[in-house]
């Protein structure tokens, strides 16, 4: 098992360019999530998805897309860089239904734009 | 909705000394209350939930935590911490809304174990 995989570890955009982030995982989750890390903020929700096919906004979600087209992926798009995304990304994963589940996060993203 | 306050951005303790770590929650419906910990570069990893039932849970690399619902905190403790202890700790909560899936953090508290 991998667990939860994310591509690429760095990136470095110039402001106005787009850029997909990959999440895969392979434990057969219908749960997945996109978070960003930002010093002294935690954790905040982008969009989640509860399976293939659909998705919902979290907290932040403004300036970001996704889709689920398959239980195992979920990406995460930014449409046009901006110096206030950079950040540190990470996509989680867990059943859903099951309240409480463990959530598995992965190593994350860590995105720069200039 | 839910929002979670870590009051602690920072706690210095030495070697094998205790440690409690500050959480409290504020929810108008039950929530279900986890602690997370992020070790330099690393994604997140479960070290403890409260979902219902006896209100001190035990996690893993000895850590437990108590819920306390009239004060409505959920504190992380340790009795003997160790240099690999070092990570900063995230308080979080869920309802059950999208399933109960959904988590809020606060902001984290960063353990910092010196010798």
């Amino acid at each position: 098992n991998a667990g939860v995989t994310q591509t690429p570890k760095f990136q470095v955009l110039k402001t106005g360019q787009s850029m997909t982030l990959q999440c895969a995982q392979d434990m057969n989750h219908e749960y997945m999530s996109w978070y960003r890390q930002d010093p002294g903020m935690g954790l905040r929700l982008i969009h989640y998805s509860v399976g293939a096919g659909i998705t919902d906004q979290g907290e932040v979600p403004n300036g970001y897309n996704v889709s689920r087209s398959t239980t195992e992926d979920f990406p995460l798009r930014l449409l046009s860089a901006a110096p206030s995304q950079t950040s540190v990304y990470f996509c989680a994963s867990s059943y859903v239904g099951i309240a409480g589940y463990e959530q598995y996060f992965g190593p994350g993203t860590r995105l720069t734009v200039t | 909705a839910q929002s979670v306050t870590q009051l602690d951005s920072q706690v210095p303790v030495f070697e094998e000394a205790p440690v409690e770590l500050r959480c409290n929650y504020s929810s108008s419906v039950s929530v279900y209350l986890f602690w997370y910990v992020q070790y330099p570069n690393q994604g997140l990893q479960l070290l403890l939930k409260y979902l219902s039932g006896s209100t001190l849970v035990k996690g893993i690399n000895g850590f437990e935590a108590e819920f306390n619902k009239s004060q409505t905190s959920f504190h992380l403790r340790k009795p003997s911490v160790h240099i690999s202890d070092t990570a900063e700790y995230f308080c979080a909560v869920s309802d059950l809304t999208g399933g109960g899936n959904k988590l809020t953090f606060g902001t984290g508290t960063q353990l910092k174990v010196e010798l």
